[in-house]
């Protein structure tokens, strides 16, 4: 079975420095990954995904990640961090089932904190 | 294009009494999934269904926990009788289904704290 694994609980980081949240996956075939951020009381939003192609995937709010395969790592990263972009940040694989459809695991959260 | 709506946003209730769950999905999206996410963990998939079929419930405790979309639109999670470990944020999702790997939209979610 698919999975991924975040290995830090928190990440802080000074604004304006660069960031990276860490997930590395464990997969049999092409790995399919994603990055979702959750800000306080809300439902997860999506921000980038990989599928296939170039190894660095461009996301939303100025986010990227760096897709890794010898690795098999899947870091999220931006150049320079926010005050507003402390919240709960999400790694997941896409895991098919025997059904031939697919479902989606997520990692444990890292929480990611911006100190002004 | 309005997300996913879902309903009540907070409850409380005791243990071993019922508590029910609706969620609607973005328009044209025929996979749904209900995700449970304890306080600290990541999302926990449920359920998902792909129109109204189940595709996916291994992780769905059967003896008190139910759902269905009965016109592959809407849905409603219930769980009958509710214990002190069902506290946590029920999430519904949803998704285009195909062969590509499409991100998933999420609803606000429902806190569930059972006292």
């Amino acid at each position: 079975a698919q999975s991924v694994a975040q290995p830090e609980d928190q990440v802080n980081v000074a604004e304006g420095n660069p960031l990276t949240v860490k997930c590395t996956y464990s997969v049999s075939g092409n790995p399919y990954l994603f990055w979702y951020v959750q800000y306080p009381n809300r439902g997860l939003q999506f921000l980038l995904k990989y599928i296939t192609g170039d190894n660095l995937v461009k996301g939303s709010y100025g986010f990227e990640a760096e897709f890794n395969k010898s690795q098999t790592s899947f870091h999220l990263k931006k150049p320079a961090a926010l005050v507003s972009d402390s919240a709960l940040y999400f790694c997941a694989v896409r895991d098919m089932l025997t059904s031939g459809t697919y479902k989606y695991i997520f990692g444990t959260g890292t929480r990611l904190k911006v100190l002004a | 294009e309005a997300g996913v709506a879902q309903s009540p946003r907070y409850k409380i209730i005791e243990k071993r009494q019922s508590v029910a769950f609706w969620c609607n999905p973005i328009s044209g999206h025929a996979t749904l999934y209900w995700y449970q996410q304890i306080l600290g963990q990541g999302p926990k998939l449920l359920i998902q269904f792909q129109n109204n079929g189940v595709v996916d419930d291994s992780q769905l405790p059967k003896d008190r926990f139910s759902a269905e979309r009965l016109k592959g639109v809407d849905s409603t999670l219930k769980i009958q009788p509710a214990k002190l470990e069902d506290s946590a944020v029920y999430l519904c999702a949803s998704s285009l289904v195909g062969q590509r790997p499409y991100e998933q939209y999420f609803g606000p979610g429902t806190r569930l704290t059972v006292t």
